[in-house]
């Protein structure tokens, strides 16, 4: 069984302030971990994933995570928040066997940033 | 980019009513998938769908709702008898192959509103 902890419903960041999405996941056996967007009226959109390899992953809009097995943490970060970040934000688990199909999601952070 | 397609963007329907959501998936994608999100809540699976039959679904998934791919293009999720509590927000979403080795492409949704 899988599951994914978001710590922090709604976060608010001044523009050009740190960003920082809290994500711990359990897995009962090595997860493959996803951050998706959502902006207003829109589908997720990937941002980043961790399968294999590199702890430190980087995606699109200068997002990065990092896979800490030891904490099974996955937070998202961003050095410079931008008006254009506002959105929501789900971290996700998969499970990397062969008969795995399906994402698990947490429940979301929505992210606001302000002037 | 080739996209995810869903229509309707919102449906409205009464209780006991059956209804069709439909979704065009990326034509190369092999794996297909049903998500929903109720209001507020986090986005849950409902079923993935392969070479024509399902391949996982959740306890949501019970007697009610079904699945088709009836053309090779379109992707259909169907409830039979609606209820208040499926007021939710249906994604389609689309895969080349299993999530852990490939993105999921999601729709931008269809919101479903029951009376």
């Amino acid at each position: 069984a899988q599951s994914v902890t978001q710590l922090g419903s709604h976060v608010s960041v001044s523009e050009g302030a740190l960003v920082l999405l809290r994500c711990n996941y359990s897995s009962s056996v090595p997860p493959y971990l996803f951050w998706y967007v959502q902006y207003p009226n829109q589908g997720l959109q990937l941002l980043l994933k961790y399968t294999t390899g590199a702890t430190l992953v980087k995606g699109i809009n200068g997002f990065e995570a990092e896979f800490k097995k030891s904490e099974t943490s996955f937070h998202l970060t961003k050095p410079s928040a931008h008006m254009s970040d506002a959105a929501e934000y789900f971290c996700a688990v998969s499970g990397n066997t062969g008969t795995a199909s399906k994402l698990t999601f947490g429940t979301g952070t929505r992210l606001q940033v302000t002037l | 980019e080739p996209e995810v397609t869903q229509t309707p963007s919102h449906q409205v329907t009464q209780m006991g009513q059956e209804v069709i959501l439909r979704c065009v998936p990326i034509s190369n994608h092999l794996y297909f998938y049903w998500y929903r999100q109720i209001l507020g809540q986090k986005v849950e699976f409902l079923v993935s769908f392969y070479n024509n039959e399902i391949s996982e679904k959740s306890e949501i998934f019970d007697d009610q709702f079904s699945v088709e791919r009836p053309d090779g293009s379109n992707f259909t999720l169907k409830i039979r008898s609606t209820k208040l509590e499926d007021s939710a927000m249906y994604f389609c979403a689309s895969s080349e192959r299993r999530p852990y080795n490939s993105p999921l492409h999601f729709g931008n949704g269809t919101r479903l509103t029951v009376t």
